[in-house]
């Protein structure tokens, strides 16, 4: 399988503690970004990289939300004491990026439950 | 700032009936481009097609087809013939100009159920 991955599929978690979520993207793509997806709504963008520096964050990533892309490689996404306010649908996307803008495709997202 | 808005949240049809999904957008970039997207029950967003304001002309793929109409800012979605397998939420997407070059800003989403 070539495309996204991610890992977990389903996290469920009691508030207050930490979670990591992890995305391989499609291994030629040098962009990669995070969703996050509530139900009834589209996904709304959280941050992305460009190899391994991370060119924006959103304002709904607090601090209590960090991503890594170490090497430019796979991405992490961790939450520090989880809210039930986090439950939702966690999904990555990585593109290729050149001079001209090409489209995402997506994993098939970590849905984290806090309890 | 970016908007996408897909007045239609549900809609419901029967097998072989054709279906128009409707997103309108508002951007401040003079060249832009559109994105739609699927999402079927299993949850994984499928990318469907990309389409460059430059080029008005309609395209047909299978039983798609898409209307660009930069005039009324509008991205409509024609699925032909709907079959069952069709029924997921579409999303229309419409990706950050200037710096924030990448990230892309979703419509709310039309779910679409087709009954056999």
């Amino acid at each position: 399988d070539t495309g996204v991955s991610q890992d977990p599929r389903h996290k469920i978690t009691k508030r207050g503690q930490n979670v990591t979520f992890r995305c391989d993207p499609i291994s030629e793509h040098n962009r990669l970004y995070w969703y996050r997806q509530t139900l009834g709504q589209g996904p709304e963008f959280l941050t992305y990289f460009q190899n391994e520096a991370q060119l924006e964050k959103s304002r709904l990533l607090s601090d209590r939300f960090s991503a890594e892309r170490p090497k430019g490689s796979f991405s992490t996404l961790e939450i520090q004491r989880t809210e039930q306010g986090d439950s939702a649908m966690y999904l990555c996307a990585s593109s290729f990026s050149d001079r001209g803008y090409y489209e995402q495709y997506f994993g098939p997202g970590t849905r984290l439950t806090v309890t | 700032a970016q908007k996408v808005t897909q007045a239609q949240t549900e809609i419901s049809v029967v097998e072989k009936e054709d279906v128009t999904l409707d997103c309108v957008y508002e951007t401040r970039d003079t060249t832009y481009y559109l994105f739609w997207y699927k999402q079927p029950p299993s949850g994984e967003l499928v990318f469907l097609i990309r389409r460059n304001s430059f080029d008005e002309q309609n395209e047909i793929s299978g039983r798609y087809s898409w209307n660009f109409q930069k005039s009324t800012s509008s991205f409509n979605f024609t699925i032909t013939a709907s079959q069952v397998v069709d029924s997921a939420v579409y999303f229309c997407a419409l990706p950050a100009g200037g710096t924030s070059y990448g990230k892309l800003t979703f419509g709310q989403g039309t779910i679409l159920t087709v009954h056999p």
